[in-house]
């Protein structure tokens, strides 16, 4: 079935430092990929997706592309803020639509 | 808001008492599903519905935990007789679709499930 590993935090930077959180995936055909974000004390919302191979998702300075050579889904951020600490999770639908999502990344970011 | 909302936020209980829980999604998105988030770990799906059918249940959903949607809108998730390993945040997603296809689920803030 489908799977989706991702880098374990975590992960403290320096305001303005760059970020990159390494995901990979395993699926049976192209399924859409996903970052989702759960800031302190709130639900996950979604950061940004892609939907097929060479997509670029971006969002709030955030970017990832959906390899297919690589099985890969990274999330990068040239200059971190504050405000972007958080739990990120890398997910993936299944064929029957429910999503599986990686154990989640924390990043902390210090003034 | 027309957000997805779950009550309670947060439920303290004894173990071997039983509990429900409640998500409202948001009006128009015909599927809903449930997830369990324990501490540092992503969340897991238990189980979802079309409408009111019940269409998937993890292997995660044991005999004490059932869920219903009776008419399609609200659902609602129950616990029975809980044990400490049930202390999880307990998520409610939303959606719209038909078939296999795949639409952006929204997800409520969760209630927070403590077993003591």
């Amino acid at each position: 079935g489908n799977s989706v590993t991702q880098m374990e935090g975590p992960v403290t930077l320096s305001e303005e430092a760059f970020l990159t959180i390494n995901c990979t995936y395993t699926a049976t055909g192209y399924p859409s990929l996903f970052w989702y974000v759960q800031y302190p004390g709130e639900g996950l919302q979604l950061l940004l997706k892609a939907t097929k191979a060479d997509d670029k998702g971006s969002n709030k300075g955030f970017e990832a592309t959906y390899r297919k050579e690589t099985t890969s889904f990274h999330l990068e951020k040239g200059s971190v803020q504050v405000s972007d600490s958080a739990v990120y999770f890398c997910a993936l639908p299944s064929n029957t639509g429910k999503l599986i999502f990686g154990q989640g990344t924390t990043l902390q970011v210090k003034p | 808001d027309t957000g997805v909302s779950q009550d309670p936020r947060h439920k303290i209980t004894k173990r071997g008492q039983n509990v429900t829980f409640r998500c409202d999604p948001i009006s128009e998105h015909n599927r809903l599903y449930w997830y369990r988030q324990t501490l540092g770990q992503g969340p897991e799906f238990l189980t979802y519905f079309q409408n009111e059918a019940q269409l998937e249940k993890s292997r995660l959903l044991s005999d004490r935990f059932s869920a219903e949607r009776p008419k399609g809108s609200f659902s609602t998730l129950e616990i029975q007789r809980t044990e400490q390993g049930d202390s999880a945040m307990y998520l409610c997603a939303s959606s719209r679709g038909e078939g296999s296809s795949y639409n952006e689920q929204f997800f409520g803030p969760g209630t927070r499930l403590t077993v003591l």
